[in-house]
C-alpha cells in the first residue's frame, strides 16, 4: 500500500550545522507532499508542502522539492539552531482530490548549543 | 482563534472501562480527524468526518467509535478500553478534506493511558 519512509533517528547536530531528513514515498497517484513538526508537548504544525513535480516548499529557512523521479521529498535547512530541536514527520496524501493523510515515523532533531 | 482544542490533556484508565475524548475547532473546517501516535510508528489515522454528518474509518478503528456532533465537534469513543491502546491522541482538522492540498491543524494531544 501507499507508505512514507523517512531517516530514523534521532539525528543530532550542533548549532549552524547543516541538517538534511531524507523522506521517500510510494509513486501511486499524484500526491501532495508535507513536513509537519511536533515541538515538545505540542501537536503537530505544518512546516512546509509542495503540491507538484518539481514545486519547492519553504518556511522558516527549511526547504524541499518534490522530485518525482526519485519519489522523494527531502527535508534540508542550511544552519540549525536549538530552536529547531522537535521530531518533524514526512507525509503524503493519498493522492489526488483526497485529503487524508499518510504519515512516516518521524525524525528526532536535536540541536546542541 | 483557539484553532484545535482537546479534553482531557491527561486520562489515566483501568481495562474495560469507557471514556470520550472530546475536539473542537473554531476555524469553520468542513473535515474532522483523529489520529494516535505511538512510539516509532508516526500518526495513524483512526477515523475521519469529511464534512459535518458523515463519519468513516481510517487505518485503525478497532476499539473505537466517533460521533461528529455538529460542525465544531469531533469526538472519539472507547467503549471498553485495553491497554493496546494506551497512546497519544490528536485531533485534527482542515478546510476541506476533499482538498488534497488542504492543511491540517492539530490539537496538543491526549496523553492516554490504559492500565
Amino acid at each position: 500500500g501507499d507508505s512514507v519512509t523517512q531517516m530514523e533517528g534521532p539525528v543530532t547536530l550542533s548549532e549552524e550545522a547543516f541538517l538534511t531528513i531524507n523522506c521517500t514515498y510510494t509513486a501511486t497517484g499524484y500526491p501532495s507532499l508535507f513536513w509537519y513538526v511536533q515541538y515538545p508537548g505540542e501537536g503537530l504544525q505544518l512546516l512546509l508542502k509542495a503540491t507538484k513535480a518539481d514545486d519547492k516548499g519553504s518556511n522558516k529557512g527549511f526547504e524541499a522539492t518534490y522530485r518525482k523521479e526519485t519519489t522523494s521529498f527531502h527535508l534540508e535547512k542550511g544552519s540549525v539552531q536549538v530552536s529547531d530541536s522537535a521530531v518533524y514527520f514526512c507525509a503524503r496524501n493519498y493522492g489526488g482530490s483526497q485529503g487524508n493523510l499518510i504519515f512516516g515515523k518521524g525524525t528526532k532533531l536535536s540541536v546542541k548549543p | 482563534n483557539a484553532g484545535v482544542t482537546q479534553t482531557p490533556k491527561f486520562q489515566v484508565l483501568k481495562t474495560g472501562q469507557s471514556m470520550t475524548l472530546q475536539c473542537a475547532q473554531d476555524m469553520n473546517h468542513n473535515s474532522m480527524y483523529w489520529y494516535r501516535q505511538d512510539p516509532g510508528m508516526g500518526l495513524r489515522l483512526i477515523y475521519y468526518s469529511a464534512s459535518e454528518g458523515t463519519t468513516d474509518k481510517g487505518e485503525v478503528p478497532n476499539g473505537y467509535n466517533v460521533s461528529r456532533l455538529n460542525k465544531r465537534e469531533f469526538s472519539l469513543r472507547l467503549e471498553s478500553a485495553a491497554p493496546s491502546q494506551t497512546s497519544v491522541y490528536f485531533c485534527a482538522s482542515s478546510e476541506f478534506g476533499g482538498r488534497g492540498t488542504d492543511t491540517q491543524y492539530f490539537g496538543p494531544g491526549t496523553r492516554l493511558t490504559v492500565l
